[in-house]
């Protein structure tokens, strides 16, 4: 099995709402990733967690902020958003951090600011 | 820095017409290169990791090869369903492990 769910589907904020995005595999991964997508553009990297521990932070702005409370759960904390955050945000992951490791992506969650 | 190209941007194919798509590299060790198939609104889907030049891997109507500078997936005698637009990655030696590069991607169309 290689499915990595992601909750909620859709998601409609406003600009000074508090949310969070989730994410959750039982494949025994030990690397875990966010991605942001807009439309018609691939997959960019936000965060990298490897082992539970923030690897890779690709300068996100501090208004989303990821936490990893286990092996199993990736979450996104999203506050103060800005109209150009919405997107497909995409969580996937890996066997392991090494490279070369097959990422596996969750079905996203649709993001609209207003 | 590492590239990835893919070509053509857009393919439009009838049933049963084989084509192939390409992804042209640049990357100074590969540790690794990905397919992707991404439906409208839906995560990626996995498709092929490929590892070193002459490796190749088919699963139903797809089969991608790897070259030392690009690789290409096949598409034999496509269906509707099909369609989507399809993703390449690499992953090089000297980058942070787990960071992908992607290229833009190839939406193919096949019509009935």
């Amino acid at each position: 099995d290689t499915e990595v769910t992601q909750t909620p589907k859709h998601l409609v904020m406003g600009m000074t709402n508090k949310k969070s995005l989730k994410c959750e595999q039982h494949m025994g991964h030990r690397a875990m990733y966010w991605y942001k997508q807009k439309a018609k553009k691939p997959p960019e990297l936000m965060f990298v967690y490897s082992y539970e521990k923030l690897s890779i932070n690709e300068s996100v702005p501090s208004r989303f902020s990821p936490e990893c409370p286990n092996s199993s759960l990736l979450n996104l904390h999203l506050h103060a958003l800005q109209p150009e955050d919405s997107a497909l945000y995409l969580c996937a992951s890996s066997q392991g951090p090494q490279g070369g490791d097959t990422q596996y992506f969750g079905p996203g969650t649709r993001l609209t600011v207003l | 820095e590492d590239q990835v190209t893919q070509s053509p941007e857009a393919l439009r194919l009838q049933e049963g017409e084989s084509s192939s798509l390409n992804c042209s590299y640049t990357v100074s060790g590969l540790r690794g290169l990905f397919w992707y198939r991404q439906d409208p609104g839906k995560g990626p889907e996995f498709l092929f990791t490929l590892y070193s030049a002459g490796e190749e891997k088919e699963k139903e109507r797809l089969k991608a090869t790897l070259t030392k500078k690009e690789s290409f997936l096949h598409i034999t005698a496509p269906k509707p369903e099909d369609s989507a637009t399809y993703l390449c990655a690499v992953q090089a030696v000297e980058t942070n492990a787990g960071k992908s590069t992607f290229g833009d991607g190839t939406t193919l169309t096949v019509k009935p």
